[in-house]
């Protein structure tokens, strides 16, 4: 199965830092790398698909790149909503999987 | 509205059987792969397995912590995903979701969830 390893696993900011929160395949999956934004006590939520490709509704600060084994997920100037864990996701092949998470808390 | 709705958990014993149950609404569920994904407490997500659609002979994948004690289904008339888990372990606790798998190459629909804990 391919491995994703997340960096880091928890940081704490601030309200409009910028935040990076990288994602590392252990083989290549192209630009199949998916994000999620998960809150306490609820199901997740899609940010990202194909490595950049911005969900219906996800809001501008949030961006990704990346292809191959190596990618990001940037929230431009973070907000108090975006307080939350932080998912990749590989759907390049089976079994899909799952980075370790990234925990963003507040400074 | 589009939705999944998840219910059947609850407390058992190791070495038990549950039946997780999703129903779908807001969308033709026929036409979608569906798959079940677990997150035991303060842990990730891990998937658990895959239904696929009529014209790929409704074929299922389990994940190989899984496979051989869990099986899934699906009834399209009733736009309903099933878990069926068996000799289930205590491993096996966590909120288990139903989520849409294809359209996206992602999962842009979950449900709420719901608590599978497996303890004596």
């Amino acid at each position: 199965a391919i491995q994703l390893t997340q960096s880091p696993s928890s940081l704490s900011a601030s309200v409009r830092d910028r935040v990076i929160i990288t994602c590392r395949a252990s083989q290549s999956i192209n630009s199949a790398l998916v994000w999620y934004q998960q809150k306490p006590g609820k199901a997740p939520n899609l940010l990202i698909y194909d490595a950049s490709t911005l969900h219906s509704g996800v809001p501008s600060r949030f961006s990704g790149s990346g292809s191959g084994t190596d990618f990001t997920l940037t929230i431009s100037s973070l907000q108090p909503e975006d307080f939350a864990s932080y998912y990749c996701q590989q759907f390049y092949d089976y079994p899909v999987t799952f980075g370790g998470g990234t925990k963003v808390e507040i400074k | 509205e589009v939705q999944l709705v998840e219910s059947g958990g609850g407390l058992v014993q190791p070495g038990g059987s549950l039946r997780l149950s999703c129903v779908a609404s807001g969308f033709r569920f026929s036409d979608h792969y569906m798959d079940w994904v677990r997150q035991a407490p303060g842990k990730g997500l891990e998937w658990v397995g895959r239904s696929r659609i009529k014209v790929d002979s409704y074929s299922t994948e389990h994940a190989a912590s899984v496979k051989g004690r869990f099986a899934i289904s699906r009834d399209d008339s009733k736009k309903s995903m099933y878990l069926q888990m068996n000799s289930l372990k205590t491993e096996d606790t966590a909120m288990y979701y139903c989520v849409r798998s294809s359209g996206l190459p992602a999962y842009d629909i979950w449900g709420q969830g719901t608590m599978v804990t497996v303890s004596s």
